[in-house]
């Protein structure tokens, strides 16, 4: 089944300890995107990946890191996450570029204490 | 700058009244605009883009450069059609950074 997976699905961390959400498509897509939703701001982009080794930053890319060493995977790093980071974490994939169908994981939930 | 504007955090609608979701943009070159919706426990998914000019679920969207909108309207409301909806904008020719509105959840009456 063509899909967006993302792990972990739900964390709760402490503030300063470093985490990796992960993401991977099956679809072969060469753009991959991470956003947060957070209530009453909507989607808003943090990073984006037109192909292999080409990153790019989104809108609120601040304290957010990624990588794209594969076509298939495209992690967000927090390298000393705060509380203001706690929020509901998307990443998606489309074929060729964003103005193609971006296809959505299923989100990540993070709490930080 | 690039700007997405849902001016109604929440619409509410009867059944069969017509529906209209309003987006405003603002962007100094030439726009892609979309609509993505997301229902309850599904994923978040496109409805439409401008460029497409087709309707789905009985949506359509018709870009209006002269008032900046992308107003997504349904002559007749359905009750599965009670979800979030965001408008989205990318421009042509630039970087491949999208902006999302802030949204605006539907609800259908009964």
């Amino acid at each position: 089944e063509a899909q967006v997976t993302q792990n972990p699905r739900y964390l709760i961390t402490v503030t300063g300890k470093k985490l990796t959400v992960t993401c991977s498509q099956n679809m072969n897509h060469e753009y991959m995107s991470w956003y947060r939703q957070d209530p009453g701001l909507g989607l808003r982009q943090i990073y984006y990946s037109m192909n292999v080794e080409v990153t790019d930053k989104g809108d609120v890319p601040e304290g957010y890191k990624v990588s794209r060493k594969e076509k298939r995977n495209f992690p967000l790093i927090l390298e000393s996450p705060s509380p203001n980071q706690t929020s509901l974490y998307f990443c998606a994939s489309s074929f060729g570029g964003v103005y193609n169908e971006q296809f959505f994981g299923p989100g990540t939930r993070l709490t930080v204490l | 700058a690039q700007r997405v504007t849902q001016p109604e955090k929440l619409l509410s609608v009867f059944k069969g009244a017509p529906v209209e979701l309003k987006c405003n943009y603002s962007y100094s070159g030439s726009p892609e605009l979309f609509w993505y919706v997301q229902y309850s426990r599904q994923r978040l998914q496109l409805l439409l883009r401008h460029i497409s000019r087709e309707s789905i679920k009985g949506f359509t969207a018709d870009l209006n450069k002269g008032e900046t909108s992308f107003h997504l309207k349904k002559p007749f409301a359905q009750e599965e059609d009670s979800a979030m909806y965001y408008c989205a904008l990318s421009g042509r020719g630039g970087d491949d950074k999208i902006i999302f509105g802030k949204g605006t959840r539907l609800h259908i009456l009964p």
